[in-house]
């Protein structure tokens, strides 16, 4: 399977522990997004990463959050001191090209549950 | 301001029915793409079309087809014959040239009864 994949699929932890999620996108795709999904919502961008710079961060990114893409390759997403409302389905896509308005594509997602 | 409106919350047809999904858009930019994917039960959302603004033509693939009118900012979307497996959460999404950040609408979900 060459498309975008997310580690783990679910995720349950206890209110304040901290959790991070990984995504690998398609190899050759230079931008890395990150999208928080609730029920019944349309997915809200969290950051935009091109290669491995961040080039745009959501106010929705708290302090508790961080972002990184090391290499230009694969990303991760740090909550720290998670909260109740942070349960979401975390999305991770990519995409190629120079422009920002190319496809996306999209991976199967993290769900996290926070209790 | 970018904002993206889809006032269907779920929608039920019967197999073979023809059933059309809209969208609104809100934007002050002159160039900007329209999207739309497929979200099925499995999660993993699916692109199905982008449009940018400046081509205003309808384009059909398959039993998909979509209408895209800037005079009433919609891009709306209509699957001819429905399927069971075209049940799913539909999202339409838009992006500016000068943004880097989709805007998602709140989706529709649509129910194919077989």
């Amino acid at each position: 399977d060459t498309g975008v994949s997310q580690n783990p699929r679910h995720k349950i932890t206890k209110r304040g522990q901290n959790v991070t999620f990984r995504c690998d996108p398609i190899s050759e795709h230079n931008r890395l997004y990150w999208y928080r999904q609730t029920l019944g919502q349309g997915p809200e961008f969290l950051t935009y990463f091109q290669n491995e710079a961040q080039l745009e961060k959501s106010r929705l990114l708290s302090d508790r959050f961080s972002a990184e893409r090391p290499k230009g390759s694969f990303s991760t997403l740090e909550i720290q001191r998670t909260e109740q409302g942070d349960s979401a389905m975390y999305l991770c896509a990519s995409s190629l090209g120079g422009g920002p308005t190319g496809e996306q594509y999209f991976g199967p997602g993290t769900r996290l549950t926070v209790t | 301001a970018q904002k993206v409106t889809q006032a269907q919350t779920e929608i039920s047809v019967v197999e073979k029915e023809d059933v059309t999904l809209d969208c609104v858009y809100e934007t002050r930019d002159t160039t900007y793409y329209l999207f739309w994917y497929k979200q099925p039960p499995s999660g993993e959302l699916v692109f199905l079309i982008r449009r940018n603004s400046f081509d205003e033509q309808n384009e059909i693939s398959g039993r998909y087809s979509w209408n895209f009118q800037k005079s009433t900012s919609s891009f709306n979307f209509t699957i001819t014959a429905s399927q069971v497996v075209d049940s799913a959460v539909y999202f339409c999404a838009l992006i500016t040239n000068t943004g880097n950040q989709f805007y998602f609408g709140t989706g529709t979900s649509l129910t194919v009864i077989p």
